[in-house]
């Protein structure tokens, strides 16, 4: 099984920080990437998919990348509603789905 | 738009089968190429994949789950459903069900969510 790790686990930003997340798969995914942004009490929501992709209505200060094993998720200028956890989660091979462990985003 | 909602009984008790429903409203379940899964995340922890159905029926499930997962879908209904069966303590999570587009290999859509714990 492919397992999933996020780092880090947490971190702390202040409004108008660069936040990068890194997720990182025990094997090759190809681009088979997706990031969700959760708050409390509420299901998550997909921000990126295939990597790179911006699921619609996504504001675009968010932005991902990656092949392979490593991939990122960068939020350019954090505002004060992407304070959440954000998870990684695969789908290769097709039909296998595992998340991340997710990375707490809050406020320093 | 498309929305989901979970339902089903929020206590259940061990060794029992967990059963949860997810009505899909505002389209077809049959309509477009979509998957139809169900996640969990216990309190405070991760979200972890139980598994998909497409309306063809066809499934996959999490292999650490495959032997007492069952998802089964009613399109006359606009319906998907789980059955987990021999729950334990472990089992007591909040469950979403979800909607995955074929193209994304992600969830597009998903329910709020259903808190189910298992206990005596």
């Amino acid at each position: 099984d492919i397992q999933m790790t996020q780092s880090p686990s947490s971190l702390s930003a202040s409004v108008g920080d660069r936040v990068t997340i890194t997720c990182r798969a025990s094997q090759s995914i190809s681009s088979y990437l997706n990031w969700y942004q959760q708050k409390p009490g509420k299901a998550p929501k997909l921000l990126i998919y295939a990597a790179s992709s911006l699921q619609s209505g996504v504001p675009s200060r968010f932005s991902g990348s990656g092949s392979g094993t490593d991939f990122t998720l960068t939020i350019s200028s954090l505002q004060p509603e992407d304070f959440a956890t954000y998870y990684c989660q695969q789908s290769y091979p097709p039909g296998h789905f595992t998340f991340g462990p997710g990375t707490k985003v809050d406020i320093k | 738009q498309v929305q989901l909602q979970e339902s089903g009984p929020g206590l259940v008790k061990p060794s029992q089968t967990l059963s949860l429903t997810c009505t899909v409203s505002g389209g077809s379940i049959s309509s477009g190429s979509y998957y139809w899964s169900w996640i969990r995340q216990p309190a405070g922890k991760g979200l972890e994949w139980i598994g998909r159905i497409y309306t063809s029926g066809s499934t996959n499930y999490n292999p650490s789950l495959k032997s007492r997962v069952t998802i089964s879908v009613d399109t006359s209904k606009n319906q998907f459903s789980l059955k987990l069966s021999s729950v334990t303590a472990a089992d007591t999570a909040v469950y979403y069900c979800a909607r995955g587009p074929y193209s994304k290999g992600a969830f597009d859509i998903w329910g709020q969510g259903t808190m189910v714990t298992v206990s005596s």
